[in-house]
C-alpha cells in the first residue's frame, strides 16, 4: 500500500513558471523524501526533510513539511524543459520501509 | 564512482517461466531494496536486503524471492511468471537501512511477460 499521495496527478506549466505539488501521508514519519523520474528511467533523489524540519532548499527546489497536517509540498521555481518528469514523495515508517506515492507528472512547455 | 547497475535492462518471458534479475549496488553500500513499478500500482516495495539478510518484505507472493551476496550484489527471482508481473523492476542501494537516507536507484529491468 502507498503511504504518500501526491496532488495533482498531472501538471502542465510554461517554461519559467513555478510548479507546486503536494504530498499527504497517513502515519507519523521520521523523514520524507522527494524523487524525480524521467520517463522509464530510474529515480533520482532530490531532497530529504526530517520530521523536525519545516523547510528545506536545494537550488531551485523548496520543500516544506507540516507534520501536524501530515503533508509536504515541493516547489520548483523557474521551471525548465529538463524538469519534465514524474515526481514522487517517499515516506518512511518504523519498519525501515520507504513507501512511495503515485507521483505527479510535470510537463514543462517551451 | 559507478552507480547502481541492473541487468538485464530489458527482457521478454512467457507465462510460467522464471526470471532472475541482478543488481550491483554502489561500492560500500550495504543495503539493497527492490521495487516493482507498474502504471496501475505505482512503486511497490518488494524487499530489502542488508548485510546478506532479508530485513523487510512487501506484500508479494512467495513467487518473488531474492538474495544478497557477501559483496552486497543482489538478485531477485520471480518464478511461474504471470502476465501481471510485467513491470519495471527497480533496485536501489543505500549506505544504511533503506529508509534512513537517500536511495540510489538503477535504471531498472523492464520485464514483459507474454
Amino acid at each position: 500500500s502507498q503511504q504518500g499521495e501526491e496532488d495533482p496527478q498531472a501538471l502542465s506549466i510554461q517554461e519559467g513558471e513555478n510548479a507546486t505539488m503536494n504530498c499527504s501521508y497517513k502515519t507519523s514519519i521520521n523523514n520524507l523524501q522527494w524523487y524525480r523520474q524521467n520517463s522509464g528511467r530510474g529515480l533520482v533523489h532530490l531532497i530529504l526533510i526530517r520530521s523536525n524540519e519545516r523547510e528545506k532548499h536545494s537550488g531551485r527546489l523548496r520543500v516544506t513539511l507540516d507534520t501536524s497536517k501530515k503533508s509536504s509540498s515541493l516547489l520548483i521555481t523557474a521551471s525548465r524543459a529538463a524538469d519534465t518528469a514524474s515526481y514522487f514523495c517517499a515516506t518512511d515508517g518504523n519498519d525501515y520501509k520507504l513507501s512511495f506515492g503515485a507521483g505527479t507528472t510535470v510537463t514543462v512547455r517551451a | 564512482k559507478a552507480g547502481v547497475t541492473q541487468t538485464p535492462r530489458y527482457l521478454i518471458k512467457t507465462r510460467g517461466q522464471q526470471v532472475t534479475l541482478s543488481c550491483s549496488p554502489i561500492s560500500g553500500h550495504r543495503s539493497v531494496s527492490w521495487y516493482q513499478q507498474t502504471p496501475g500500482q505505482g512503486l511497490q516495495f518488494l524487499f530489502e536486503y542488508f548485510s546478506e539478510t532479508q530485513r523487510n518484505k512487501g506484500n508479494f507472493p512467495g513467487r518473488f524471492s531474492g538474495r544478497q551476496f557477501s559483496n552486497s550484489r543482489s538478485e531477485m527471482n520471480v518464478s511461474t511468471l504471470e502476465l501481471g508481473d510485467s513491470a519495471l523492476y527497480l533496485c536501489a542501494s543505500s549506505l544504511d537501512r533503506g529508509s534512513i537516507g537517500e536511495l540510489f536507484f538503477g535504471e531498472g529491468s523492464r520485464l514483459t511477460v507474454l
